[in-house]
């Protein structure tokens, strides 16, 4: 079936490094993606996001890669700091125009002081 | 400012006992959705209203309701809440005029005892 996935399930990484944090998504029809992070007890938070006539997008301190051939989507993050330690979802907006997303797994970013 | 609201933030229910959850929004936004998350899992959509139109998705249980009484507020009625049904409830809202962003409220977490 279609559906989103996340390479490494934890990533660890030593504050002031750079993380990047991987996806892989099937449906070739998707044409939007976001990425969202959710820190313990709250709502997923929308970082960055990324049309498919696009190959990557910054923000501040975040970059979104799109890699249509291979169908990967990677978040990097900047000088990791504590607060970025959350668990970081990809999703895709799937083949229908209904509005709904299609969520990977999840990948848990622990930063380490 | 909270533009997706969600009341309460915990919710403690008795095994059986019906629960609603509510959801409103300040960007009058016309899409409105409801999600479960349990611990470690992605959001798993529970259904959606588009507009007034409600829209289930196949694998929800009969025991979820929804109700959406106007643009702003948006209900989650548990009939019979079993042990299963303790998570995290999301609340997201989408303007599809203009973008294809969901924004999620901060979540009500329901214990079921």
């Amino acid at each position: 079936g279609e559906s989103v996935g996340l390479h490494l399930p934890t990533l660890s990484v030593q504050e002031g490094d750079n993380s990047i944090i991987n996806c892989a998504y099937s449906n070739s029809a998707s044409d939007y993606f976001i990425w969202y992070k959710q820190e313990s007890g709250k709502g997923p938070q929308f970082i960055i996001d990324i049309r498919s006539n696009m190959d990557k997008r910054q923000g501040q301190r975040v970059t979104v890669l799109l890699n249509k051939t291979v169908k990967h989507l990677s978040l990097q993050i900047a000088a990791t700091q504590p607060g970025d330690s959350a668990v970081y979802f990809c999703a895709e907006n799937g083949s229908s125009n209904t509005g709904k997303l299609i969520f990977g797994q999840g990948t848990t970013l622990q930063v380490k002081p | 400012d909270a533009m997706v609201i969600q009341n309460p933030r915990y919710q403690v229910t008795q095994f059986g006992k019906p629960v609603t959850l509510s959801c409103s929004q300040t960007l009058n936004h016309n899409v409105m959705y409801w999600y479960q998350q349990k611990s470690s899992q992605a959001p798993k959509l529970l259904f959606h209203y588009y507009d007034k139109d409600f829209n289930n998705e196949a694998d929800t249980p009969d025991n979820f309701q929804s109700r959406r009484p106007n643009t702003s507020f948006c209900f989650l009625d548990i009939r019979s809440p079993g042990l299963g049904d303790a998570a995290m409830y999301l609340c997201a809202t989408m303007d599809t005029y203009t973008q294809e962003t969901q924004y999620f409220g901060p979540g009500t977490r329901l214990l079921v005892l």
